[in-house]
């Protein structure tokens, strides 16, 4: 897997957009980059994947650097449910997702 | 449909004394993948399965852990004997297909206290 580098935390206020970056300066052609997040006490859960293109959901945006060695994850209108660690990851072994630190985001009213 | 099932939710047990995690993937998954939460590792895969089969249990701590995944519907995570070392939150993952690309489907998890 390449190893993905994202700030310890992050601070957002309600309703404003959050930009979460994650570097994956040795990514492969092959490797997906996946972003979960995990809510206090529970399991974590996918937010969204890309390869190349950007890529929206109901949950977010996904926006790809041109070289793919850094990719954006975009909250538009941060709620305080949206407060968790996102992780970021980069995998080419099938099916298998390594979980860094990722980045707490914490999100003011 | 109900998402991943885990039992129990919680464990609280002494050291020595022999348990047993159990999980539930989502009908029709065909990976399941057990994963351990502490404060001081983060999350990590344990192991993982595909069609009821090992893929991959290089996570696998050490011998007192084992896992088996007997029917597509079922899978166990059993820790004999159990130590104070163990005490964490672990989660059951399942996911349809083995690409890359699979999203993985996380149960609730099972807090596990050795004391």
């Amino acid at each position: 897997d390449a190893k993905t580098t994202q700030p310890n935390s992050m601070e957002s206020n309600e309703e404003e957009p959050v930009h979460l970056p994650c570097n994956h300066s040795t990514i492969s052609g092959t490797d997906y980059i996946h972003w979960y997040r995990q809510l206090p006490s529970q399991g974590p859960e996918y937010v969204i994947h890309g390869l190349t293109s950007n890529v929206n959901n109901r949950m977010a945006s996904l926006a790809i650097a041109e070289d793919r060695k850094s990719s954006t994850l975009i909250l538009h209108r941060a709620t305080l449910r949206d407060a968790a660690v996102y992780y970021c990851i980069s995998n080419t072994n099938a099916g298998k997702s390594t979980f860094g630190d990722g980045t707490t985001l914490t999100v003011k009213p | 449909d109900a998402g991943v099932i885990q039992s129990p939710r919680h464990e609280v047990t002494e050291m020595g004394q022999e348990v047993t995690l159990r999980c539930k993937p989502i009908s029709g998954h065909n990976s399941l993948f057990w994963y351990r939460q502490t404060m001081m590792r983060g999350l990590e895969l344990l192991i993982y399965f595909n069609n009821n089969v090992p893929i991959d249990d290089s996570g696998m701590p050490e011998d007192r852990f084992s896992a088996k995944m007997p029917n597509a519907s079922f899978s166990t995570l059993k820790i004999q004997p159990s130590e104070p070392r163990d005490s964490a939150v672990y989660f059951c993952a399942s996911s349809l297909g083995y690409s890359v690309g699979s999203e993985q489907f996380f149960g609730p998890g099972t807090r596990l206290t050795v004391l």
